[in-house]
């Protein structure tokens, strides 16, 4: 089954601190790795796919096949950052781009 | 910079009452979806439109749901007769290609009473 899980709900960092969000997925295939953020009040928008390799507002993160992972990663959490931090999953084959989500960790960054 | 729109951002409705829901695409895009979220619970995909007809949908989208494209800008959502477990947050998104970065409109609360 096709299956995107992130183990924490909420995740609550002091600012300055390293955060590590965590997200696992279930498929058998190589699929796309997403991870979405949503700040409060505004939509839903992408913050950094996995064929991209880059960081975007200091985050990175790497696809671990072996361990079917997707965590993201920050050296030093800002206040800004918070916000809720959606992973998602695209299958590999068929062309319709539908997305998996995982349910969301709520990153809350303390002053 | 264009953004995905969805209209209305709330919406009350009587249950076994039909509802539609509007979004309006970036304008050169081609793929079109629907995801919703039921408070509390992940975002989930609803049924993906391309070159007029639906490409793909989920199990969520039975008979109740249809989607349109009735002119060259809007993209509707229609839930024909509402239950109450329809009450969710209801997402529009586009991407220019199908595997290309989908955006995502601000979405519509739905609430069946």
């Amino acid at each position: 089954a096709q299956r995107v899980t992130q183990p924490e709900k909420l995740l609550s960092v002091f600012k300055g601190a390293p955060v590590e969000l965590k997200c696992n997925y279930s498929y058998s295939g190589s699929p796309e790795l997403f991870w979405y953020v949503q700040y409060s009040r505004q939509r839903l928008q992408l913050l950094l796919r996995h064929i991209s390799r880059e960081s975007i507002k200091g985050f990175t993160a790497d696809l671990n096949k072996g361990e079917t992972s997707f965590h993201l990663k920050k050296p030093f959490a800002q206040e800004e950052d918070s916000a809720m931090y959606y992973c998602a999953l695209r299958p590999p084959s068929g062309n319709t781009g539908k997305l998996i989500f995982g349910q969301g960790t709520t990153l809350q960054v303390k002053p | 910079e264009p953004e995905v729109t969805q209209t209305p951002s709330h919406q009350v409705t009587q249950m076994g009452q039909e509802v539609i829901l509007r979004c309006v695409p970036i304008s050169n895009h081609l793929y079109f979806y629907w995801y919703r979220q039921i408070l509390g619970q992940k975002v989930e995909f609803l049924v993906s439109f391309y070159n007029n007809e639906i490409s793909e949908k989920s199990e969520i989208f039975d008979d109740q749901f249809s989607v349109e494209r009735p002119d060259g800008s809007n993209f509707t959502l229609k839930i024909r007769s509402t239950k109450l477990e329809d009450s969710a947050m209801y997402f529009c998104a586009s991407s220019g290609q199908g595997r290309e970065t989908q955006y995502f409109g601000p979405g519509t609360r739905l609430l069946v009473l």
